[in-house]
């Protein structure tokens, strides 16, 4: 079936520290999401990508929606404690249907 | 501006009693879509509606699942002769139908115990 490998599975770093974590996948997608999640809560939309090549940012926050459309990445620059959570890449198939695939999420910790 | 709303937020059942699930999407999005996350997993895709028409079912909505949006506003999920292995948060989403692409709102989410 369809995955995405998200990496890392999880991050320990310190505070001020920019942070890279990517998802790969071996089918084309047609939209990239990625959100974040606290404990007990449901996923909060960070970055939203539509094309091939697209770099966004939303402050600290930068994500691309990789050129062969198999890929995205999603930067955090300068962290702070609460970016502490896990963030997970969300993608949409292309001619597939509204519904996203997950991936396995990648925990961050923050150190003071 | 309200976000995506699910009540309840937990529940606690035992096996074998029927359960059920209610979103409210936001206001106007036409499509609403129901996802199941276990720990440490990312959110899997159960089921979405467009409107009121139920456009797409995964292979994980067994015979004892059913979901419905009656009049294309709130949806409800329902869980006949619960199991242990039910035991999830069961996350609601909606989006709305733009040119530029899909972007879907997630809701707090319902946490499921199954005893």
């Amino acid at each position: 079936g369809q995955q995405l490998n998200q990496s890392p599975q999880s991050m320990f770093i310190q505070e001020g520290e920019d942070v890279s974590m990517n998802c790969t996948s071996s089918s084309i997608f047609n939209t990239w999401l990625w959100y974040k999640q606290d404990p007990g809560e449901g996923p909060v939309l960070l970055i939203a990508l539509y094309k091939a090549g697209e770099l966004t940012s939303n402050g600290r926050l930068t994500a691309q929606f990789g050129i062969t459309r198999k890929d995205s990445f999603l930067n955090i620059s300068a962290s702070i404690p609460s970016d502490v959570g896990i963030y997970f890449c969300a993608g949409r198939l292309y001619n597939q249907g509204g519904k996203l695939i997950f991936g396995q999420g990648t925990e961050l910790s923050v150190k003071p | 501006d309200t976000g995506v709303s699910q009540d309840p937020r937990h529940k606690i059942t035992k096996r074998g009693q029927n359960v059920t699930f209610r979103c409210d999407p936001i206001s106007e999005h036409n499509r609403l879509y129901w996802y199941r996350q276990t720990l440490g997993q990312g959110p899997e895709f159960l089921t979405y509606f467009q409107n009121e028409a139920q456009l797409e079912k995964s292979r994980l909505l067994s015979d004892r699942f059913s979901a419905e949006r009656p009049k294309g506003s709130f949806s409800t999920l329902e869980i006949q002769r619960t199991e242990q292995g039910d035991s999830a948060m069961y996350l609601c989403a909606s989006s709305p139908k733009t040119p530029s692409g899909e972007t879907q709102y997630f809701g707090p989410g319902t946490r499921l115990l199954v005893l």
